[in-house]
């Protein structure tokens, strides 16, 4: 009954190659969100989709590409992975009511090591 | 544009010790303020959110927070913590240009002492 799961929850890989983080909601939410968090906690937002379509995206390079086949679903793919990249990343999602921030529900993480 | 900040950047203390782990935002808006918990090696959970009505908020685990408009402060408090409190606190506010986006404080690691 998990709420919301990625997969995988660790990800080792070298430079330069193309990987891809899935991440699924259960909770009937139609706002799904990417954040990065780095060696030191801060938390930083990379994307939000509503039903589907794009409303924010951070200053991130292109090399990331957010792909939401359905509104349950919110995939992350890295073209060119760098040292840099290297971090946890977080899936989430929420209600998205206008005028209302909602409480957001966070997927366990991916750990991504870059080599 | 608006922000938050959390003054506390790392913070020990015993069990049974109070907690007061500050929160300072920046906004001119609607205000909606909320606390989320990171226990080690585990994903963000909602401890509590104000939105209006009480000031005083009571969350998850015995936590509370005081939303102190003049003060722009959303302060976390707990009067006796516990060894399992260890974890990451992060104060987060909403930001103005929609799409229920929610910006963090750089957290506060708190690790409780047995």
């Amino acid at each position: 009954d998990t709420a919301v799961s990625q997969t995988p929850k660790y990800l080792v890989t070298q430079m330069g190659n193309d990987k891809s983080i899935k991440c699924e909601q259960n909770l009937g939410h139609d706002t799904m969100y990417w954040y990065k968090q780095d060696s030191k906690k801060f938390l930083k937002i990379m994307f939000s989709y509503n039903n589907k379509e794009l409303i924010i995206n951070e200053t991130v390079p292109n090399r990331f590409s957010p792909k939401s086949p359905d509104k349950a679903h919110l995939n992350l793919h890295i073209n060119s992975l760098e040292l840099g990249d290297s971090a946890v990343y977080f899936c989430a999602s929420s209600l998205g009511t206008s005028g209302i921030v909602n409480e957001q529900f966070f997927g366990p993480g991916t750990r991504l090591t870059v080599l | 544009a608006q922000s938050v900040s959390q003054h506390n950047h790392h913070v020990i203390l015993s069990e049974a010790a109070s907690l007061e782990l500050g929160c300072n935002y920046s906004y001119g808006g609607t205000v909606n303020l909320f606390w989320y918990v990171q226990y080690p090696g585990q994903h963000l959970q909602l401890l509590l959110k104000y939105f209006s009505g009480d000031p005083l908020v009571k969350g998850i685990k015995g936590f509370e927070a005081e939303f102190i408009k003049s003060k722009f402060s959303f302060n976390l408090r707990k009067p006796s913590v516990q060894w399992s409190d260890t974890a990451e606190y992060f104060c987060a506010v909403p930001f103005t240009g929609g799409g229920n986006k929610l910006t963090f404080g750089t957290g506060t690691q708190l690790k409780v002492e047995l």
